[in-house]
């Protein structure tokens, strides 16, 4: 099945030690998208990359990037994870920025 | 700037008993409506696009409509694995080549057996 992959499904790291999400889709879509949704709020759009494109969100922390080496894979970095960044991470995918696709999200824990 | 609020914040039914979920919203121009439903601990599930008022989408016990300043996900004689939380989120026609959602912050439901 087509489908949205995120690993890990769960993250711990440290303060400030930098991590890396991964995103992979089978879909063949050519937007895709990063989200940060903490408990009980609604997902809140990071940055996406409409085809090669990046587009970041105004109120993006800096110490957050992206990189999308191809069309199948994008990837979230943090570079100094700090306690509020604790979050579920959601990958999501269109077609020409219709309806979205959502993989099943990596929970990160920053300790 | 564009808004979608849900309502009630929290609904609990018993297994059988009909109800409805509210999205209200303000765009600038709406595209498109579209709800997903998100389990505890996973990524929302798409469920239906809307994109004029009047239209109707249905799938199982769902069913939902769209007038020009709300959305209503209808939910008939439900069962408890229809228990999670309904996110609703809106695409106006300005929100640029990506076509950003805007979410509301969900109505979570649980049916009781």
């Amino acid at each position: 099945d087509a489908m949205v992959i995120q690993n890990p499904r769960y993250q711990v790291t440290q303060f400030g030690k930098p991590v890396t999400l991964s995103c992979s889709q089978t879909l063949n879509h050519n937007v895709m998208y990063w989200y940060q949704q903490k408990s009980s709020q609604a997902p809140k759009l990071l940055f996406h990359y409409y085809d090669k494109d990046f587009n970041n969100e105004a109120d993006t922390p800096d110490n957050f990037q992206s990189r999308r080496p191809n069309t199948s894979f994008c990837f979230l970095d943090i570079r100094s994870p700090g306690l509020g960044d604790a979050a579920m991470y959601l990958c999501a995918t269109s077609r020409n920025a219709n309806e979205q696709f959502f993989g099943p999200g990596t929970r990160l824990t920053v300790l | 700037e564009d808004q979608v609020t849900q309502s009630p914040e929290a609904l609990r039914l018993q297994e059988g008993e009909s109800s409805s979920l509210n999205c209200s919203y303000t765009v600038s121009g709406l595209r498109g409506l579209f709800w997903y439903r998100q389990d505890p601990g996973k990524g929302p599930e798409f469920l239906f696009t809307l994109y004029s008022a009047g239209e109707e989408k249905e799938k199982e016990r769902l069913k939902a409509t769209l007038t020009k300043k709300e959305s209503f996900l209808h939910i008939t004689a439900p069962k408890p694995e229809d228990s999670a939380t309904y996110l609703c989120a809106v695409q106006a026609r300005t929100s640029g080549s990506a076509r950003q959602l805007t979410f509301g912050s969900g109505t979570q439901l649980t049916v009781l057996p």
